[in-house]
């Protein structure tokens, strides 16, 4: 059981360069998310899709952007790093149609930008 | 605002104590209150507390929702050292008719247990 996968695990970009996480979940649930976790800060949702095509930002989504690709599918761009955006980055996903579920995690993405 | 407040930050015990973590929260539109456990990597599920389920157990632990209160407390009991981890606080809060949620985070608190 996969469940919800990331990629990549780590990676260092210097300020200005881009990238884009990727993450997937076989799980067939309608929502995804993305958080950041920054000690002592917990974790802080950047955006969200509540279904297979609708994106909504969250607490924290400046610098950043999203695209739900199909309903496994949910990417996060940085379009120009910035050493605030160093952090450990979930993606998590639920189902909130019929059967409530929780969010189930991926196992996150160490981003440092220097 | 939405905000969920944990307490203590930390807390370090030895194995077999008994531990309380606390958990309140302000927000519009509750639906749910959630624990997870986290460890090196992700955080794993514990609890959902909802209006319809109060109160939950899984063996040593357990969790308590007090909608008046709007707090929840999480308990171990006997605690080991595969106990030592972040404990987060997430309450569940409508976001559309449609009964779509998104989740709101305490900052967590690091349970070290002593052999």
């Amino acid at each position: 059981n996969a469940g919800v996968t990331q990629t990549p695990k780590f990676q260092v970009l210097k300020t200005g360069q881009s990238m884009t996480l990727q993450c997937a979940q076989d799980m067939n649930h309608n929502s995804m998310y993305w958080y950041r976790q920054d000690p002592g800060m917990g974790l802080r949702l950047i955006y969200y899709s509540a279904s297979e095509g609708t994106t909504d930002k969250g607490e924290v989504p400046n610098g950043y952007n999203v695209s739900r690709l199909n309903k496994r599918e949910f990417s996060l761009r940085l379009e120009s790093a910035a050493p605030s955006q160093t952090s450990v980055y979930f993606c998590a996903s639920s189902s909130n149609t019929g059967r409530r579920s929780p969010l189930h995690f991926g196992n996150g993405t160490r981003l440092t930008v220097t | 605002e939405d905000k969920v407040v944990q307490s203590p930050l930390s807390l370090v015990v030895h194995e077999g104590d008994t531990v309380t973590l606390n958990c309140s929260y302000e927000v519009t539109n509750f639906r749910s209150l959630l624990w997870y456990k986290q460890e090196k990597k992700a955080p794993t599920f514990l609890f959902m507390l909802t209006s319809s389920g109060i109160e939950k157990k899984s063996g040593r632990l357990s969790s308590i929702l007090d909608k008046k209160e709007l707090s929840s407390i999480l308990n171990i009991t006997a605690t080991q050292t595969g106990d030592s981890a972040i404990y987060l606080c997430a309450v569940g809060i409508f976001i559309s008719n449609f009964g779509n949620e998104k989740l709101t985070f305490g900052t967590g608190t690091r349970l070290t247990i002593i052999p």
